[in-house]
């Protein structure tokens, strides 16, 4: 596609419970990233794909975060368990090889109640 | 070590006026210094972008001052305008790594018509 893909835009659960966050990256781009934003904080890294391998996964906060990226296109970032502390913006990230240029799509909002 | 300070939080300017964000750094070893405006909504689109083997970057009304040995980058707008009223970030990443953007935590800028 033309630019960074991410669903859903908006998703609204509660407390416990198991969400998926899709990106669908810009066609080519070989490097993926997550990000979360939370309300006027900057963005704040959690994990980096080159390929299908997680090449660092630094970011991920606990053992409730598992991001996923198969055939290397595609990526779900999975939240087990939710908590109120983790309503945030999720964005993803793409980048060609060779290139230092991330293109951010628009993110999903997360609200835990 | 990884931290990207930035200041101010926010700035309110007149049509016309120039904008002036400050952002410092401590890893010596970052050598990518892009700056990122998001509107409400929006994922973060990258500006404008600069390497530590130059003192300025300039385009259009847009110019990135930067000064190694103080380790410090600024980002200036000239003859700002309503539409620049958005939330700036200033990054730092690594080169010879993943390009991993390490954020600062933003500035929100207000231009008044």
């Amino acid at each position: 596609g033309a630019g960074v893909s991410q669903t859903p835009s908006n998703k609204v659960t509660e407390k416990g419970k198991y969400v998926e966050l899709r990106c669908d990256p810009i066609s080519g781009h070989t490097a993926l990233y997550w990000y979360r934003q939370s309300l006027g904080q900057g963005p704040e890294f959690l994990i980096y794909f080159q390929g299908t391998g997680a090449a660092d996964d630094s970011g991920l906060p606990n053992d409730r975060f598992f991001a996923v990226r198969p055939e290397g296109s595609v990526s779900t970032l999975k939240i087990q368990r939710t908590e109120r502390g983790d309503s945030a913006v999720y964005l993803c990230a793409s980048r060609p090889t060779g290139a230092n240029v991330l293109t951010f799509g628009a993110g999903s909002r997360l609200t835990v109640l | 070590q990884q931290q990207v300070k930035q200041s101010p939080q926010s700035l309110i300017v007149q049509k016309g006026g120039i904008s002036i964000i400050n952002c410092a750094y401590e890893n010596t070893a970052f050598d990518y210094f892009p700056w990122y405006q998001q509107f409400p909504g929006k994922g973060p689109a990258l500006l404008i972008a600069i390497r530590p083997d130059v003192s300025e970057k300039k385009e259009g009304r847009f110019t990135i001052s930067f000064n190694k040995s103080a380790k410090q980058f600024s980002l200036h707008i000239m003859d700002s305008q309503p539409g620049d009223s958005a939330t700036y970030f200033c990054a730092a990443s690594i080169r010879d790594s993943s390009y991993k953007l390490i954020f600062g935590s933003g500035t929100r800028l207000l231009v008044r018509p």
